[in-house]
């Protein structure tokens, strides 16, 4: 079974630019999350998707970041402008299980933004 | 204020012997709580889940045991071997939909 596939795997962007990544979770994983993972610190949960409606992005900085799940399989999200501050790994995770449940997480191998 | 703690310092253990990494919690009420395993460079990866109505669970060499009166959960690698070394992460689940997770422990297993 392939796992939650990401790209890209790294990008260095200037403040002000813009950036997106991309995630195809699991086949057949109706939740999808996007989690913020700055160095030294646990994942923070950025947005959560049930099938291609947004479930929970109470910590999306909503001013710069969006993310969007079309046909409720891939999902993209974008900062634009970027801040030194979202210097971190974005990692997209996906899980067979309604939110909320107590089902576990796969995560992909992260996207590592460097804002210069 | 909510607070997930696990300890910052990295473990240092010699192979074979047993790592105990902790998972504090303060002003939470989770349902359940997860332990994932990441590698530098990773995602990561689901190892064990226990239920806020089980003391303990057990998978291979791993051990979980989660006491809600303590606020505590305790993370037992047995007989360890170099390729345990990574860091060690708690998220805890409740009602409130989403997991939180710890900053994570680094376990370094020496030869």
């Amino acid at each position: 079974e392939a796992g939650v596939a990401q790209s890209p795997r790294y990008k260095i962007i200037e403040k002000r630019q813009s950036v997106a990544f991309w995630c195809n979770p699991i086949s057949g994983h109706a939740t999808l999350y996007w989690y913020q993972q700055i160095l030294g610190q646990g994942p923070k949960l950025l947005i959560q998707f049930q099938n291609n409606g947004v479930v929970d992005d109470s910590q999306l900085p909503k001013d710069r970041f969006s993310a969007e799940r079309l046909k409720g399989v891939d999902s993209t999200l974008k900062i634009q402008p970027a801040k030194l501050e979202d210097s971190a790994v974005y990692l997209c995770a996906s899980s067979p299980k309604a939110g909320g449940s107590t089902g576990e997480l796969f995560f992909g191998e992260g996207s590592r933004l460097t804002v210069l | 204020s909510q607070k997930i703690e696990q300890n910052s310092e990295a473990l240092n253990i010699q192979e074979g012997k047993t790592a105990t990494l902790t998972c504090n919690y303060t002003n939470y009420s989770p349902a359940y709580l997860q332990w994932y395993r990441q590698d530098p460079g990773r995602g990561p990866v689901f190892l064990l889940l226990i239920r806020e109505n089980e003391k303990e669970k057990r998978k291979e060499r791993l051990k979980v045991t989660f006491d809600t009166t303590l606020k505590q959960s305790l993370f037992h690698i047995t007989a360890s071997q170099p390729a345990d070394s990574a860091t060690y992460l708690c998220a805890l689940g409740g009602s409130w939909g989403k997991l939180q997770f710890g900053a994570g422990t680094q376990v370094v297993v020496t030869p």
